[in-house]
């Protein structure tokens, strides 16, 4: 079946920086879409991107389409605090009506 | 707009016990996904429904699991007998329409012991 490689797996950063993380697959995907979850929540949508190629931004977050359609990447540019949390890279592909395959998640941890 | 509603927020229940979940998608969503994530095995799909129907049921992990919905505002996910391997959290989430994005409740958390 199709896997997502989602790197790095966490990641420790002192706010200001930038962060940037990236998803590969196996396969080609038609969407990929990038989400947040903090604990005890569900995930929610940071970014939508349909088309490859597409460079789409949302705030200080941008994320990639790739061009060969297998992967994404997410920067977050002079992170906060409260950019800690959790990210997931999920990918739908053709015929698959809205089943998403997820990433295994990038921890973010932020430091003053 | 409320949201995906799930209910409970957390369950603790003994091996062999039936446990049900609930979910309420948001208004006028017509495809309803229930995921389950572990620290092991991440998001994983379990089913999902387009128009109270279920489409893709092959994420089930064995018949003990079992999923209904019955209209367009409500949805089960139930197990039984439930075993300590099922400790997970289980997330319900809906989409308006073919290929839009998911949006996801806050999850139930289940402790079998």
């Amino acid at each position: 079946g199709q896997q997502l490689n989602q790197s790095p797996q966490s990641m420790f950063i002192q706010e200001g920086e930038d962060v940037s993380m990236n998803c590969t697959s196996s396969s080609i995907f038609n969407t990929w879409l990038w989400y947040k979850q903090d604990p005890g929540e569900g995930p929610v949508l940071l970014i939508a991107l349909y088309k490859a190629g597409e460079l789409t931004s949302n705030g200080r977050l941008t994320a990639q389409f790739g061009i060969t359609r297998k992967d994404s990447f997410l920067n977050i540019s002079a992170s906060i605090p409260s950019d800690v949390g959790i990210y997931f890279c999920a990918g739908q592909s053709v015929g698959t009506a809205s089943k998403l395959t997820f990433g295994t998640g990038t921890r973010l941890q932020v430091t003053l | 707009d409320a949201g995906v509603i799930q209910s409970p927020r957390h369950e603790v229940t003994e091996m062999g016990q039936e446990v049900t979940l609930r979910c309420k998608p948001i208004s006028g969503h017509n495809s309803l996904f229930w995921y389950r994530q572990t620290m092991m095995r991440g998001l994983e799909l379990l089913i999902y429904f387009n128009n109270n129907v279920p489409i893709d049921d092959s994420g089930m992990p064995e018949d003990r699991f079992s999923a209904k919905m019955p209209n367009a505002s409500f949805s089960t996910l139930k197990i039984q007998p439930s075993e300590p391997r099922d400790s997970a959290v289980y997330f319900c989430a809906s989409s308006s329409q073919y290929n839009s994005p998911l949006h996801f409740g806050n999850g139930t958390r289940l402790t079998v012991t």
